[in-house]
C-alpha cells in the first residue's frame, strides 16, 4: 500500500523568512508523481507544485520549490520569502504514472506566517 | 481554466433525509471525478472514482448503497447521501480530471459542508 507520512502537523514561519516542509513516502512503484496542495481557510485545494519521479531535476514554482530525494523517498517543499497569503494547510500528495491516478494524501501540515 | 463548482456549498439537513451534491467541471470535460470526505483537521480520504457512464468504484469501506454516485455527463457527477445520520456530517470534495489532463492532474471544487441534524 501506498503511505504519504508528513511528521510536522504544525509550523509556523515569521514573513518574509525561508520554511521548509517535509514528507516521505512509500512505495515499491518506479514511476509516479507527487505534489504539494495548499488548502487556505477557504478550503478550496490549490496545487501547488508538481514534481515527477522519473526526473532528477528538482521542480520550482516562483518562491516554491522542492528537494526530492527518491532514493530516500523524501519530498520535502520549501517555501521562501513566505507572505502571510501562505498561511494554510500544505498536503502531500502521490498518485501512479498509469492507471486511475487517485491521489493519496499524508495528514498535513498547518502553516502560520507570522506578520 | 479548469475551473470546478460545488453545490450547495453548504447544507444542513435533519436525520434520516437524502442530500444530492453536484460537481461540475465548468471549462473542461471531466472523463473522471473523485469525491473526498474531510474530517476537521484532518486529511482528505477518497471515497470513490466516476468515470463518465460507468458506476463508481467504491473505496474499501466506503458503503455505495449509502453514497449514491452518478456521473451521467463529461461535466456533471452528483454524491447523494442516503438517509443520513449525524456521523455523515463532514466537508465533502470532489475534483475532476480533463481529458487530455496529465497523471494525477485533478482539480478540486470548493468542497460542500453537510451537517445532519
Amino acid at each position: 500500500a501506498q503511505t504519504v507520512t508528513q511528521s510536522q502537523p504544525e509550523m509556523s514561519v515569521q514573513e518574509a523568512e525561508t520554511v521548509t516542509l517535509s514528507c516521505t513516502y512509500d512505495t515499491s512503484e518506479n514511476n509516479y508523481y507527487l505534489f504539494w496542495y495548499k488548502q487556505p481557510p477557504s478550503r478550496q485545494m490549490i496545487l501547488v507544485i508538481r514534481q515527477e519521479a522519473y526526473k532528477q531535476q528538482n521542480a520550482t514554482e516562483n518562491r516554491f520549490s522542492v528537494n526530492f530525494q527518491k532514493a530516500a523517498k523524501s519530498f520535502s517543499l520549501k517555501i521562501s520569502d513566505s507572505q502571510l497569503g501562505d498561511t494554510a494547510m500544505y498536503f502531500c500528495a502521490f498518485t501512479f504514472r498509469t492507471g486511475a491516478n487517485n491521489l493519496f494524501f499524508g495528514t498535513g501540515t498547518r502553516l502560520t506566517v507570522i506578520p | 481554466g479548469a475551473v470546478v463548482s460545488q453545490h450547495p456549498s453548504r447544507v444542513i439537513c435533519k436525520s434520516g433525509t437524502s442530500v444530492k451534491i453536484e460537481c461540475r467541471s465548468l471549462d473542461f470535460q471531466a472523463t473522471t471525478m473523485f469525491w473526498y470526505r474531510q474530517f476537521p483537521k484532518k486529511s482528505l480520504m477518497l471515497m470513490a472514482t466516476s468515470n463518465e457512464g460507468s458506476k463508481a468504484t467504491y473505496e474499501q469501506g466506503v458503503e455505495k448503497d449509502k453514497f449514491l454516485i452518478n456521473h451521467a455527463s463529461l461535466t456533471l457527477s452528483t454524491l447523494t447521501v442516503t438517509s443520513a445520520h449525524p456521523e455523515d456530517s463532514s466537508f465533502y470534495i470532489c475534483s475532476a480530471r480533463r481529458l487530455a489532463g496529465g497523471p494525477g492532474e485533478q482539480f478540486f471544487g470548493p468542497g460542500t459542508r453537510l451537517t445532519v441534524l
